[in-house]
């Protein structure tokens, strides 16, 4: 498909266990961005990859959370030892690196992530 | 600290009528405004945007109005459409300061009801 495609869409997991989550973002996209989505809260930034450069970590909650971006393409976001306040909706956006009006971010349909 | 903030929860109008949906922001970094639609179980869609050196654009039946003096901007729907029913996240980045591939900062959305 030509949007950005994540996958699980649903994931249930016992709290203490590790999850992955995976991202393909749109092909030729540079630009690769992790947010989330807290019941009742705003879309909060937490990775951005953005071509070779360093990626921009500042808004991982903790040192329990990971990401990769492999080949400049699919990027998975790791969880260990989730807890309960690991629950919410981890979404995924990709650009082709540029904030303009032509090239505004594009959100795949995110992973609903419930830590039991 | 809540740079981006949406204070009314939700919304509902009639068919036809005008929805205004408002938006504050706190950062005076901030120089590039989007608005986002949001259907349940689905990612965010790129509304439009509006830069700092504007203070109005408009797309079919959507305006976005920046007032800067204020730090707040409106996103206007009319005639309002019961499509139109959906979670409004407001976004802001800073792109002069950070460069063009900064973060997009939400606020905590918006839910509008269009009745019939």
């Amino acid at each position: 498909g030509a949007g950005v495609s994540q996958s699980p869409s649903n994931k249930v997991t016992e709290k203490g266990k590790d999850v992955e989550l995976r991202c393909d973002p749109i092909s030729g996209h540079t630009a690769l961005y992790w947010y989330r989505q807290s019941l009742g809260q705003g879309l909060e930034f937490l990775i951005y990859f953005q071509g070779n450069s360093a990626p921009d970590k500042s808004g991982l909650p903790s040192d329990r959370f990971s990401a990769e971006r492999t080949g400049g393409s699919v990027s998975t976001l790791t969880i260990q030892r989730t807890q309960q306040e690991d629950s919410a909706v981890y979404l995924c956006a990709s650009s082709h690196g540029a904030q303009s009006n032509n090239s505004p971010l594009h959100f795949g349909n995110g992973t609903r992530l419930t830590v039991t | 600290d809540q740079q981006v903030k949406q204070n009314s929860p939700s919304l509902s109008v009639q068919e036809g009528r005008i929805s205004i949906l408002n938006c504050d922001y706190t950062n005076s970094m901030f120089d590039y405004f989007l608005w986002y639609k949001k259907y349940p179980a689905e990612g965010p869609t790129f509304l439009i945007s509006i830069s700092s050196i504007k203070d109005k654009n408009e797309d079919g039946r959507f305006t976005v109005f920046l007032n800067k003096s204020a730090k707040h901007l409106s996103l206007h729907i009319v005639p309002s459409q019961p499509g139109d029913s959906a979670v409004y996240f407001c976004a802001a980045s800073a792109r002069l300061t950070s460069g063009a591939n900064s973060k997009l900062t939400f606020g905590k959305g918006i839910t509008l009801s269009v009745r019939p």
